[in-house]
């Protein structure tokens, strides 16, 4: 799996767009961009992922840049209850099970 | 997707002794996997749970310490042997449905002391 950097923490004001990046250069052709987010004291959740296209679900966006190195996951109207640790995986689609976890942002919600 | 039931959900152990967690999940689910998480840092991969076979194991992670068990497709379990304090993490089962997406459980947070 390619390695991702990610910042280590981020506030965002309540009901404002949180915005995360991540960095992934070394990505291959065949590698998607996955995020996932861990509430404390819980498991990870999928949040979404994409390989070159823009994608939107009911939880968030996710921008990938046009060559790929980067990518910005993006919360439009952060909440208390969005505070968590968000990971960027990068990998092959049907690898699913094997991720490898950086380090991650600790978002942090604030009112 | 996949909902995941592990137990126990946190246990304080002895060292010298061994736990095992048990995964149950409410589908046949096609791979299952158990991660690691060492208090503050991100997860790390033990094993893959082969259905009918010995487990795969990372590197750094062997049998003898973690061995695993998945007799069917919705079970498996995770053995931690002859715990030290070291061994103190959340360990955490995740299952893929064939899918793109990876579920995980709410993990067992253990503390050996």
């Amino acid at each position: 799996d390619a390695k991702t950097t990610q910042p280590p923490s981020m506030d965002c004001a309540e009901g404002r767009a949180a915005n995360l990046p991540c960095n992934h250069s070394t990505i291959s052709g065949n590698e998607y961009v996955y995020w996932y987010r861990q509430i404390h004291s819980q498991g990870p959740q999928y949040i979404i992922h994409g390989l070159k296209n823009n994608e939107t679900n009911e939880m968030a966006s996710l921008i990938i840049t046009e060559d790929r190195k980067s990518s910005t996951l993006i919360l439009p109207h952060a909440t208390l209850r969005d505070t968590a640790v968000y990971y960027c995986i990068v990998r092959v689609s049907g690898n699913a099970g094997k991720s490898t976890f950086g380090d991650g942002t600790t978002l942090t919600v604030k009112p | 997707s996949a909902v995941i039931s592990q137990k126990p959900s946190r246990d304080i152990c002895q060292r010298g002794t061994s736990l095992t967690i048990q995964c149950q999940v409410d589908s046949q689910v096609t791979m299952m996997f158990w991660y690691r998480q060492q208090p503050g840092q991100s997860l790390t991969l033990i094993a893959t749970a082969n259905q009918g076979s010995e487990a795969t194991y990372e590197s750094g992670f062997v049998i003898d310490k973690f061995p695993i068990s998945r007799p069917n497709l919705t079970f498996s379990t995770l053995t931690v042997s002859n715990m030290s304090p070291e061994d103190s993490s959340i360990y955490l089962c995740s299952v893929t449905t064939g899918g793109t997406e990876a579920f995980f459980g709410q993990g067992t947070r253990l503390t050996v002391v």
